[in-house]
């Protein structure tokens, strides 16, 4: 058990540019979850997949933001023609999918748009 | 929407006085959970409440769903430095869409 993995871990890039997350759950978990944190705040829900299926999404996704798990593994977030408001920090946690269990959390990918 | 709200948003005590933040709900819960942020952190999850009115100890920390799940909160007992961060509570009404509170943040003084 590795853990949940998130690359990259920071990434600054220009406003207009498009920018793509990894997130790599902890093995044999079905259930992945996308959130956005910014300084102060919790954490706000993107969207969350049961294995590759993407089982809801807030409205934030229905425009620049997309989320892929296409083999029920590993998961991608986009960005496209990112904005300043889009800096934050992007966090991906898995669960078994099974009701109780633990929710694990990765170190999250810092974005910077300058 | 669903809307949650965690009172105080933040709190000072010194070392080794109590601690509780509390967590309202708009909307009755499948169950909540606890997690903890530490500065410059992730979210680490503590604890999953479920039933009406169940109570959880973990060490110092006891956590406590309301008898309408609607609300919770969570108690520290004389903290600690190591207490120091950010407690969030998260619920779902049912579809595993897992909603974060405001935040309480916890500075304690040595």
């Amino acid at each position: 058990d590795t853990g949940v993995s998130q690359n990259p871990r920071h990434k600054i890039t220009k406003r207009g540019q498009n920018v793509t997350f990894r997130c790599d759950p902890i093995s044999e978990h079905n259930r992945l979850y996308w959130y956005r944190q910014t300084l102060g705040q919790g954490p706000e829900f993107l969207t969350y997949f049961q294995n590759e299926a993407q089982l809801e999404k807030s409205r934030l996704l229905s425009d620049r933001f997309s989320a892929e798990r296409p083999k029920g593994s590993f998961s991608t977030l986009e960005i496209q023609r990112t904005e300043q408001g889009d800096s934050a920090m992007y966090l991906c946690a898995s669960t078994t999918g099974s009701s109780g269990n633990t929710i694990y959390f990765g170190e999250g990918s810092w974005l910077t748009v300058v | 929407g669903q809307q949650v709200m965690q009172i105080p948003q933040y709190q000072h005590v010194q070392e080794g006085e109590d601690f509780t933040t509390y967590c309202n709900s708009s909307t009755t819960l499948s169950n909540i959970q606890w997690y903890k942020q530490r500065p410059g952190g992730h979210p680490v999850f503590l604890i999953q409440l479920v039933k009406s009115g169940e109570v959880k100890k973990q060490k110092r920390l006891t956590f406590q769903f309301g008898e309408a799940k609607k609300n919770s909160s969570l108690h520290i007992t004389a903290t600690q430095t190591t207490d120091v961060g950010t407690y969030f509570c998260a619920v779902d009404s049912g579809t595993y869409k897992y909603i974060f509170g405001t935040g309480t943040r916890l500075k304690v003084l040595a």
